[in-house]
């Protein structure tokens, strides 16, 4: 199975910071990565697939970069409604795998 | 609009088998390219993947369950059935449907259904 590595494992920030999640995979997946948003108690929400194609209807503070390894998630300047979990997934081989999650919550 | 619910059980016993419903609306599985998965999240966990099943009835399971699960589909019910045999305390999560995107994405994820594996 490919593991999939985030960190950090939780990050403190302010409303209009700049926000950097990276996620790390145990062999190359290309470009097979996708982000999630997760709030509490809310079913997870895709943001970036193909490693940095912003899904519609997400706001372009939100951009995802990498390719075969190493991977970033970085949210521009954060606002109140950011404040989630972040998920990244690899779908370059089955069993498709998650990161263990990155906790981003107000400083 | 694409949504999906999960409908089951919400408490089992160790051992027996757990029958999950994911009921959708806003495509057909008969729809080339498109799948509907299951993936799950144990409380305060990371998520899963479990299982994968595709327009053309071609199926995919997570190895470590392999022997465990089964996914069907209803195509004119608009359905997706996933069992998992022999349930323990360690199943215990909420259990989510997700749509897979004709570019092998999942968007949009049902709720989730949370099922506690307890005697």
């Amino acid at each position: 199975d490919i593991q999939m590595t985030q960190s950090p494992s939780s990050v403190s920030a302010s409303v209009g910071d700049r926000v950097t999640i990276t996620c790390r995979a145990s062999q190359g997946i290309s470009s097979w990565l996708a982000w999630y948003q997760q709030k509490p108690g809310k079913a997870p929400k895709l943001l970036i697939y193909t490693a940095s194609s912003l899904q519609s209807g997400v706001p372009s503070r939100f951009s995802g970069s990498g390719s075969g390894t190493d991977f970033t998630l970085t949210i521009s300047s954060l606002q109140p409604e950011d404040f989630a979990t972040y998920f990244c997934q690899q779908s370059n081989s089955f069993p498709y795998t998650f990161g263990q999650g990155t906790k981003l919550d107000i400083k | 609009q694409i949504t999906l619910r999960e409908s089951g059980p919400t408490l089992v016993k160790p051992t027996q088998t757990l029958t999950l419903t994911c009921t959708f609306s806003g495509f057909s599985l008969s729809t080339s390219g498109l799948g509907v998965g299951w993936i799950r999240q144990p409380p305060g966990k990371a998520l899963e993947w479990l299982a994968l099943i595709y327009w053309d009835d071609d199926k995919r399971y997570s190895p470590s369950l392999r022997n465990r699960l089964t996914i069907t589909k209803d195509t004119s019910k608009n359905q997706v059935v996933l069992t998992m045999t022999n349930m323990d305390p360690v199943d215990t999560a909420t259990y989510h449907c997700v749509h897979r995107q004709t570019n092998n994405w999942f968007d949009p994820w049902g709720q989730g259904t949370l099922v506690t594996v307890s005697s």
